[in-house]
């Protein structure tokens, strides 16, 4: 089976932009989890999808939004950039019943 | 609160000595308890879990409730196990994975 892919792997943005990355799970996979990587706080849970139902949130500013396509493919937003917002994104998808993830490679976001 | 601690950020062992990396966690539930590993340059990926109880790549981990530990650890590491090392802890219902700080481990020749 092909892997997780995100699109696109690397984003320049400006603060006050906004930003959206794309998942595409592993086929059959139906739920997706997004993260953010970074070096000071690590792999923070972003938040995660099931049948295009957030089932669950972390503690991220209402600026991270996300939403999951009847395919299973996900995508994140986040609006009104910060320069703190600059992480690797990664997001990882699970099949209904087992709980272990596959990851993608991420989208590295850099905002200036 | 769910919670994961890795104490140490970077562990740095002889090839062929005993590694250990420490996991605590703390859950009011059942949790399942995993050990994910990022090798240099490639996606970060799944080394075991708790409830398969096997060993892979020579690495065990032993969920303890009592001391709501799940270390991992090797009896004689390998140069190729050089990576960083995070683990992971999903709630009862699975839609939700906290991760900790990570260690780095560094097996030197």
């Amino acid at each position: 089976k092909a892997g997780v892919t995100q699109t696109p792997r690397y984003l320049i943005k400006t603060r006050g932009q906004q930003v959206t990355l794309s998942c595409s799970p592993i086929s059959g996979h139906r739920s997706v989890s997004w993260y953010q990587q970074t070096p000071g706080q690590g792999l923070q849970f972003l938040f995660e999808y099931f049948s295009e139902t957030q089932r669950n949130k972390g503690n991220f500013p209402g600026r991270f939004s996300g939403r999951q396509f009847s395919n299973s493919r996900s995508e994140m937003n986040v609006s009104t950039l910060e320069l703190g917002d600059s992480a690797l994104y990664l997001c990882a998808s699970s099949e209904p019943v087992a709980r272990e993830q596959y990851f993608g490679p991420g989208t590295r976001l850099t905002v200036t | 609160a769910q919670r994961v601690t890795q104490p140490e950020k970077l562990l740095s062992v002889f090839k062929g000595a005993p590694v250990e990396l420490k996991c605590n966690y703390s859950y009011s539930g059942s949790p399942e308890l995993f050990w994910y590993v990022q090798y240099s340059r490639q996606r970060l990926q799944l080394l075991l879990r708790h409830i398969s109880r096997e060993s892979i790549k020579g690495f065990t981990a032993d969920l303890n409730k009592g001391e709501t530990s799940f270390h991992l650890k090797k009896p004689f590491a390998q140069e190729e196990d050089s990576a960083m090392y995070y683990c992971a802890l999903s709630n009862t219902g699975g839609f939700k994975t906290i991760f900790g700080a990570g260690t780095r481990l560094f097996v030197k020749a």
